[in-house]
């Protein structure tokens, strides 16, 4: 059975730091792009960002509204997923999805940390 | 204001059809995948439609996905009160180099 468990979220002041770390079990970690996916309060999701596997040389995308301020990592020897938020704005206020990526797209989510930038 | 648009809401009655659609450009729908997600309130999305119309295994055969040209279309068959829920459609944008989603279709069974 697929899981993707997340942790890490937390109350933070803006412009402060946090990392958020996903555990991923019942599939093979390496071999799957993964993403970060957001939803704030009563909105809609928003797409974080991704990073490949090993043959992409762990390449990262991010959108926009994040490019600069996160960094997505993994580490594959412990399954292991990571979102380092730095200068936290107010608006990135969220549950934050770790997700498993597919050829066809996002096809597995775990079931999210709630961040909260706050001052 | 989201990349792809969909309807904010929709309804039906049960045993009806409802069709929601996902409207976008050359640089996403056009270009890539349809995925299509289900979400309860308070709970994490989860796969409805993958492949533009194929669905993954535990899914419905009520569900079905199409796609043409820009724009893309999940219907509900037999519709239950089970299905409410809101709905995303998703794919991946060229041109902005980022994953997309709709805004989401809130489905209400009247």
């Amino acid at each position: 059975e697929v899981q993707l468990v997340e942790s890490g979220g937390g109350v933070v002041q803006p412009g402060e730091s946090l990392r958020l770390s996903c555990g991923a079990s019942g599939f093979t970690f390496s071999r799957h792009y993964m993403d970060w996916v957001r939803q704030a309060p009563g909105k809609g999701l928003e797409w974080v960002g991704r990073i490949t596997g090993r043959p992409q040389s762990y390449s990262t995308d991010y959108a926009a509204s994040v490019r600069g301020r996160f960094i997505i990592s993994r580490d594959d020897s412990n399954n292991s997923l990571f979102l380092q938020m730095s200068s936290l704005k107010i608006e990135d206020t969220a549950i934050y999805y770790c997700a498993r990526d597919t050829v066809s797209g996002i096809d597995f989510w775990g079931q999210g940390t709630l961040v909260t930038v706050s001052s | 204001q989201s990349v792809l648009t969909q309807p904010p809401s929709a309804s039906g009655t049960p045993g009806q059809t409802v069709t929601i659609s996902c409207s976008g450009s050359t640089s996403n729908i056009g270009y890539s995948i349809i995925t299509w997600y289900q979400q309860f309130p308070g709970t994490a999305p989860r796969l409805v439609i993958h492949y533009d119309d194929q669905r993954p295994s535990g899914v419905p055969d009520r569900f079905s996905g199409s796609k043409s040209g820009t724009s893309a279309s999940l219907a509900i068959s037999g519709l239950q009160s089970g299905d409410e829920a809101v709905y995303y459609c998703s794919t991946w944008d060229a041109t902005l180099n980022e994953r997309v989603f709709g805004g989401g279709t809130r489905l209400t069974v009247l």
